[in-house]
């Protein structure tokens, strides 16, 4: 159980296009999704908390125009990166949270590799 | 602010040797504290956590973890080193509540010889 889906698992764009990453919770419910961006070598990054039904709480410095959440569903919420350019290029990588009390475990996305040309 | 600090970015062991990976934590409320471990190109792995129960905390593929409040540390070990344990470790931690924001450390690469 717990498995997080993410689609897709590579993309490759041109400068000024706009690229949707999917996040979906496939056998439980995720009230909270979390966004992390990873570069090469270096760790992960929290982007943004994605709460189903509200809006997204972002991390100082990540520009919420650009990377754009929406969490639609319990089991779905997606990233998309608005007018994308070369130093958008990057691993990004999805956590979901079932609801519940105190302290939750997150469970990971396999990550989407973007790279802008 | 709350951090993580794993010391040491790349760790070389030869097959079967004792495996060491190193975590502090800054807080002075004893956290929820975790390792993962990442595969090239993959997402991540959950290796063990500790959440205020057991300090000896005994995760998959061998490892373990000890929270050791006075030294504020959580090591990850693993008594013998497999070729398969070649990968990317953090250590990352958290203090639950409204939030569940996790804060990882900067990883740390374990290579393993032949």
């Amino acid at each position: 159980g717990a498995v997080v889906s993410q689609h897709p698992s590579r993309v490759i764009c041109k400068s000024g296009t706009s690229v949707k990453i999917e996040c979906r919770s496939l056998d439980f419910q995720a009230t909270t999704m979390f966004w992390y961006r990873q570069f090469p070598k270096k760790s992960l990054m929290l982007m943004a908390t994605s709460n189903e039904g509200s809006k997204a709480t972002y991390e100082q410095g990540v520009e919420k125009d650009k990377f754009l959440i929406n969490h639609a569903s319990l089991t779905l919420s997606t990233l998309t990166v608005t007018s994308a350019h070369p130093e958008d290029s990057s691993f990004y990588i999805c956590s979901a949270e079932p609801p519940s009390g105190g302290y939750n475990e997150q469970f990971f996305g396999p990550g989407t590799r973007l790279t802008v040309l | 602010a709350q951090s993580v600090t794993q010391l040491g970015s790349h760790v070389s062991v030869s097959e079967g040797a004792l495996v060491l990976l190193r975590c502090n934590y800054s807080s002075s409320v004893p956290p929820y504290l975790f390792w993962y471990v990442q595969y090239p190109n993959q997402g991540l792995q959950l290796l063990l956590k500790y959440t205020s129960a057991a300090t000896l905390v005994k995760g998959i593929n061998g490892f373990e973890a000890e929270f050791k409040k006075s030294e504020t540390s959580f090591h990850l070990t693993k008594p013998s080193a497999h070729m398969s344990d070649a990968a990317e470790y953090f250590c990352a931690v958290s203090y639950g509540g409204a939030t569940n924001k996790l804060i990882f450390g900067t990883g740390t690469l374990l290579a393993v010889q032949p």
